[in-house]
Parts: C-alpha cells; sequence; structure tokens
C-alpha cells in the first residue's frame, strides 16, 4: 500500500506569517502531487500542483518538491485568517495515471 | 458552469437498506471517483471509472457498488453489506491521465446511519 504522510496539526500561526506544511511520500514512481485545501464541511479545491524538482510559485503558494528525499512541501506567505483549513497532500499512486492517494491532511490555524 | 453535482447533499440511512448516492458532471471528462472521509482522515478511494461502462474497485470497496452507463453519470449505492456506512462521500472527476492532473471535486453526500 502506498503511502502519503502528513502531520496531522494543528498547525498555528499568526497572520502574516509563513506556514509551512510538509509531506512525505512511499512510491518513488510517483511523478505529479498536487495540494489541496478543505475548509470544514466542504469537499477539497485543487490549489497547487507540481511535477518537478525544486519550487513552483503562485501568489501566496509556493510548492517544493525534492523527489530524492520523497518529500513535497507548501508554503503560504503572509498568511491570513482565511487561509484556515485542513490541506490535504495527494500523489499519483501505484503507477496509475489516474488514482491519487491523500495524506490524513494537516489543519492549519490562522490567528488574527 | 461546468462542474459536479452531488446529490442529496445530507441522507439518512436505516439499518438494513441500501442508498443511492448520484454524481452527475458536465465536464467532458472520462473518468469519475467515489472517496470516502471520515473524520480526521484522508480520502480513500472506493471505485473508480476510466470510461463507460467499465470500473475497478478501489481500497475500500467492499460493501459498495457502482455503475457507468453514461459518461457524466457515477452512482454509487450503499448497500446493507457496508457495516460503517457514516461518513462524507465525495465524487470527482477528471481529463485523461487524471492523476496527471489533479481532480475535481463535487459538492459531496453527508451519510448519517440511523
Amino acid at each position: 500500500q502506498k503511502e502519503v504522510e502528513q502531520n496531522s496539526g494543528p498547525l498555528s500561526v499568526p497572520e502574516g506569517a509563513i506556514a509551512s506544511l510538509n509531506c512525505t511520500y512511499s512510491d518513488r514512481g510517483s511523478q505529479s502531487f498536487f495540494w489541496y485545501r478543505q475548509y470544514s464541511g466542504k469537499s477539497p479545491e485543487l490549489i497547487m500542483s507540481i511535477y518537478s524538482n525544486g519550487d513552483k510559485e503562485d501568489g501566496r503558494f509556493t510548492a517544493q518538491l525534492n523527489k530524492a528525499s520523497q518529500y513535497v512541501s507548501l508554503l503560504i506567505r503572509d498568511s491570513q485568517p482565511s487561509d484556515s483549513a485542513t490541506y490535504l497532500c495527494a500523489v499519483n499512486s501505484g503507477g496509475s495515471n489516474y488514482k491519487l492517494t491523500f495524506g490524513k491532511g494537516t489543519l492549519l490555524t490562522v490567528n488574527p | 458552469d461546468g462542474g459536479i453535482t452531488q446529490s442529496p447533499k445530507y441522507l439518512f440511512r436505516k439499518e438494513g437498506q441500501n442508498v443511492t448516492l448520484s454524481c452527475e458532471q458536465n465536464l467532458n471528462h472520462d473518468a469519475m471517483y467515489w472517496y470516502r472521509q471520515d473524520p480526521g482522515q484522508g480520502l480513500r478511494l472506493i471505485y473508480y471509472s476510466q470510461i463507460v461502462n467499465d470500473f475497478q474497485k478501489g481500497d475500500i470497496a467492499e460493501g459498495y457498488s457502482v455503475s457507468r452507463e453514461k459518461k457524466e453519470s457515477f452512482p454509487l449505492t450503499v448497500t446493507s453489506a457496508q457495516k460503517n456506512p457514516t461518513a462524507f462521500y465525495l465524487c470527482a472527476s477528471s481529463t485523461p491521465g487524471g492523476a496527471n492532473y489533479g481532480y475535481t471535486f463535487g459538492s459531496g453526500t453527508r451519510l448519517t446511519v440511523v
């Protein structure tokens, strides 16, 4: 069983700070990596995708990938209270072009 | 606007009863998926379908059944064999090679056993 591991949190940061969310995965064959944001009681929303080693920036969000270390992270700069949510890491799994394996998510709380 | 519609939003099931959750998409996506989410847990794959009239079991298929008679529709039946069905059920769809591009999710159905 391919696994995706995340710290469950909660991770608490003050407004305006950088929030750092981490994820490790076990399948060395994984090629596609995603971060979803899920507000309480709602469905997940795709916020970032990354496919190559290095950094990818989109507004206040930066995804970082290190395939050698099997590690992917999400940085949120200038955190806002509206960023308070659970962040799910997802990885394509088992050599499949269709299946994503999700971590259990990290609960982020941004305090005003 | 294109999207995925799940219904109902809330569903209550009595012991021993089968219930069907609806999922419809107008994104012209070939692949569709059903996930289950329990409190504090990640998403676990129940079934997925890459094309019409074909579907595969996911990691927790026991007690569930699906059909894919139309590209737009992928209903999930929770049977009486599923002993712990209370959960948040999420339907998703993707383009071919969907795991390469991520999924689009519906708004979910919250199922409760009463």
